[in-house]
């Protein structure tokens, strides 16, 4: 079973931030949280992984409270083009990734 | 960034035949690869986990006598669907993880069968 949920969709408008929200609450201590994002027919492309806290790149950032339960992957100003799916992965890097349902997001103009 | 290159991205073949498809690290070495199925608007099913020199790990309910699996190097992976049928049609994706880092993985484009 995955060790991650995330809702199953998302609705936005261009130029709108987007926060989408993953719980894993049976995080194990050396686990990263990785958020890839997949457009159809694709695979998936990596975003951003942090361990704890806050890490920001180019493209997004990551919030992740103390108890890591949970993290926030949070778009800018999204664009059409962000229509994707994101998925939110909790592992240990080396070992077999389980995929979750992932968030499809849908931007609007 | 490490690039996975997947090879073919779509083939169509027809019903009994068998397909290979190849997963290379283009600039980074990976001893374990992974195999990932797709249908429609579903998620990723992980397949088996392909180690470099020694037999791949199969999810359970994957056949492996169906989907054979190679990784005769430390950049190379290879799925072959044998005798292929139309149930077997789907979106295959592989991924590798850069044995230096062991952090995050690297995706493939993804191949998608179609079998008549």
């Amino acid at each position: 079973l995955a060790k991650t949920t995330q809702p199953i969709s998302m609705d936005s408008y261009e130029g709108q931030e987007v926060n989408i929200t993953c719980s894993h609450n049976n995080i194990a201590t050396n686990d990263y949280i990785t958020w890839y994002q997949q457009f159809p027919s694709q695979g998936p492309r990596f975003i951003i992984q942090g361990y704890k806290t806050k890490v920001t790149n180019e493209v997004a950032s990551l919030f992740i409270p103390a108890d890591r339960k949970s993290s926030t992957l949070s778009l800018p100003r999204v664009s059409l083009s962000d229509t994707a799916v994101y998925y939110c992965l909790a592992d240990t890097g080396g070992f077999k990734t389980i995929f979750g349902a992932g968030t499809r997001l849908f931007v609007k103009a | 960034g490490a690039v996975v290159s997947q090879h073919p991205s779509r083939v169509i073949c027809k019903s009994g035949t068998s397909v290979k498809i190849e997963c290379r690290s283009l600039d980074f070495q990976a001893t374990t690869m992974f195999w990932y199925r797709q249908f429609p608007k579903q998620s990723l099913m992980l397949m088996a986990t392909s180690n470099e020199g020694s037999k791949a790990t199969y999810e359970q309910g994957v056949e492996k006598d169906k989907f054979l699996i190679n990784h005769a190097s430390l950049t190379l992976s290879t799925l072959t669907v044998t005798s292929a049928h139309p149930e077997d049609s789907s979106f295959y994706i592989c991924s590798a993880i850069d044995s230096a880092t062991n952090e995050k993985l690297f995706f493939g484009s993804g191949t998608q069968l179609s079998v008549l």
